[in-house]
């Protein structure tokens, strides 16, 4: 069982550049999130999903774009990238909005913009 | 005011001490509440839920009051492998979880 993976792990990109993050889940969650952490800080809810179809932004949705278009998938698109999305951004899925066991994150993608 | 406040730390402890992390929330109608743990440069995974009356995991203990707002986490006996950052989480019934900023906890041998 996979879990939420995230693809890639890495990546460098220039001011101006777009780029897709990609988030996959095998657990048939309907709610899927996009979340980014800054340095010291906690994470912020960029986009989310309650289901195939459904989006919604979150706390901090400028200079970002998602589609959801099946239940597994969840990508984060960055359009004209600047140095303030340098940032690790972590996509996380959930059975309900509100579930006891909290959410299932994949192990993140480190951006960097220069 | 932030939805979710914590003390950054660090918490510098010896091995076997106990230390206590607070956290407080903002709204009022916030319906349930979570510690997750954070190793460096990891994704945050769930270390407990936080119920009403109180709740216990191993070295864990974890405390929510709702007349005050704020949960706590203790931990008994540290562990070196306790080392990392602990996040304080809280579901609002808005959108998603909303995640404490974290408090940094550094077991020393």
């Amino acid at each position: 069982n996979a879990g939420v993976t995230q693809t890639p792990k890495f990546r460098i990109l220039k001011i101006g550049q777009s780029m897709t993050l990609q988030c996959t889940q095998d657990m048939n969650h309907n709610y899927m999130y996009w979340y980014r952490q800054d340095p010291g800080m906690g994470l912020k809810l960029i986009y989310y999903s309650v289901g195939a179809g459904i989006t919604d932004k979150g706390e901090v949705p400028n200079g970002y774009n998602v589609s959801r278009s099946t239940t597994e998938d969840f990508p984060l698109r960055l359009e004209l990238a600047a140095p303030s999305q340098t940032s690790v951004y972590f996509c996380a899925s959930s059975t309900m909005r509100a579930p006891d066991y909290g959410y299932t994150f994949g192990s993140g993608t480190r951006l960097t913009v220069v | 005011r932030k939805e979710v406040e914590q003390d950054p730390g660090p918490f510098n402890v010896p091995e076997g001490a106990t230390v206590a992390f607070n956290c407080t929330y903002s709204n009022s109608a916030s319906q349930s509440f979570f510690w997750y743990r954070q190793d460096c440069r990891k994704e945050p995974k769930l270390l407990m839920s936080v119920y009403s009356s109180g709740n216990e995991d191993g070295r864990f203990t974890a405390q929510l009051n709702r007349a005050s707002q704020y949960i706590s986490l203790l931990i008994r006996d540290s562990k070196l492998s306790d080392s990392a950052t602990y996040l304080c989480v809280v579901n609002t019934g808005r959108r998603a979880l909303t995640f404490g900023s974290g408090t940094r906890l550094q077991v020393q041998p």
